[in-house]
């Protein structure tokens, strides 16, 4: 079964405005990563997280690797027109096989 | 140039058939994936091969059977195709599957049964 709760399942918000959301999962997770997806298309790596603590940034976009390893967030500033999409956190765990397991998505609509 | 490509892109056919996906990947990776992603956009790993020999093999059903002629290529090939079989196939690669678990996906093959 799913393994990782992603929210919120979607945000309605003005161009501008600050975004965030994030990830947690009853498992510890050794790996975090964030995907956006645009319609038609497959996921597109954002940012990936290595290390309990970790805070990395990609231009406007900045995540956070838990410190209980557990969850994860995904903040964007000054939200454009584009950042429009389908953005899902993605984790693998400590333990059990080898594959990514994937949050249910964060569908994020903006008004210009 | 494409790092991971899937054709085709749509495929649109009748239960019963017999259909393919095929991938390939130009970034030099060893590990390559097969998800399903349904009408809720939940994304579940099917297979995963590294180096063309299968090491992730979730619950799918054996209609399904992934082949890698070698470690570029991951095609899957589904037979007796079902209503529920509808879907979006992603491809993904990543540099290998215990390290580097950056996965780069493909386009997408939106997958419709009649």
């Amino acid at each position: 079964g799913q393994q990782l709760n992603q929210s919120p399942q979607s945000m309605f918000i003005q161009e501008g405005e600050d975004v965030s959301m994030n990830c947690t999962s009853s498992s510890i997770f050794n790996t975090w990563l964030w995907y956006k997806q645009e319609p038609g298309e497959g996921p597109v790596l954002l940012i990936a997280l290595y290390k309990a603590g970790e805070l990395t940034s990609n231009g406007r976009l900045t995540a956070q690797f838990g410190i209980t390893r557990k969850d994860s967030f995904l903040n964007i500033s000054a939200s454009i027109p584009s950042d429009v999409g389908i953005y899902f956190c993605a984790g693998r765990r400590v333990q059990g096989a080898q594959k990514l397991v994937f949050g249910q998505g964060t569908r994020l609509t903006i008004n210009p | 140039d494409t790092a991971v490509s899937q054709t085709p892109k749509y495929l649109v056919t009748q239960m019963g058939n017999d259909k393919s996906i095929k991938c390939e990947q130009n970034l030099g990776h060893d590990t390559m994936y097969w998800y399903k992603q349904d009408s809720k956009k939940f994304l579940k790993i099917m297979f995963s091969y590294n180096n063309k020999e299968l090491i992730i093999n979730e619950t799918v059903p054996n209609r399904f059977s992934p082949k890698s002629p070698d470690k570029a290529h991951l095609n899957l090939h589904i037979n007796s195709l079902e209503l529920g079989d509808s879907a979006v196939y992603f491809c993904a690669s990543s540099q290998d599957h215990r390290h580097h678990n950056e996965q780069f996906f493909g386009p997408g093959t939106r997958l419709t049964v009649l």
